[in-house]
């Protein structure tokens, strides 16, 4: 069974651009969660898709954003990008919502310039 | 509020030899615990999970771990380390609040490994 991808993996953008990142679960994992890692913060919980819905939301501004779509791929969106948002950017799967079993995905790195 | 710490930022051992990483964990119920490994440039792969029953749990790779409650610790354990082990290691804690639920994590140790 293939493990959980997300595209691109590295991504360059100028302060004040957007960013669109993609993830998409393992086969039949219907929950995907989003976190972010620096080395300053370490890992933090961004929010978690289900059923298309955000189910949970960490502390973050409202520049982050994400959505789901039918089949379980989810794309988070960040507006107005700042240096600090520079960053891995981690999706994870799980089989249902409010699973603490995650999988997580290689993850995205998003340099800001 | 939840919170995990891993006391040791960095920690070098020598191939063949034994490892403990500490965990300490900060939560009101019982846990659900988790040892993730990070090598470079990659994203986190699952080592082992405690929910509950047996308190010492097996995971792969010749990894296992110790939940213990009186202690709020969570010490991931390896008797013989090898040059590939060499990585970082997350503790993390299923925490719950009123929005739903989310992992949690430590700093991270980061392991290496002499020969």
């Amino acid at each position: 069974k293939a493990g959980v991808t997300q595209t691109p993996r590295y991504l360059i953008k100028t302060r004040g651009q957007q960013v669109t990142l993609s993830c998409s679960p393992i086969s039949g994992h219907r929950s995907v969660s989003w976190y972010q890692q620096t080395p300053g913060q370490g890992l933090q919980f961004l929010f978690e898709y289900f059923s298309e819905t955000q189910r949970n939301k960490g502390n973050f501004p409202g520049r982050f954003s994400g959505r789901q779509f039918s089949n379980s791929r989810s794309e988070m969106n960040v507006s107005t990008l700042e240096l600090g948002d520079s960053a891995l950017y981690l999706c994870a799967s799980s089989l249902v919502v409010g699973s603490y079993e995650q999988y997580f995905g290689p993850g995205t790195r998003l340099t800001v310039t | 509020a939840q919170s995990v710490t891993q006391p040791d930022i960095h920690i070098t051992v020598s191939e063949g030899a034994s490892l403990e990483l500490r965990c300490n964990y900060s939560y009101g119920a019982t846990p659900y615990l988790f040892w993730y490994v990070q090598s470079p440039g990659q994203g986190l792969q699952l080592l082992l999970k405690y929910f509950s029953g047996d308190t010492l749990v097996q995971g792969i790779k010749g990894f296992e771990a110790e939940f213990k409650r009186s202690q709020s610790s969570f010490n991931l354990r390896k008797p013989s380390v090898h040059w590939s082990d060499a990585a970082e290691y997350f503790c993390a804690v299923g925490a719950q609040n009123q929005a739903g639920t989310a992992l949690i994590f430590g700093k991270g140790t980061t392991l290496s490994v002499s020969s």
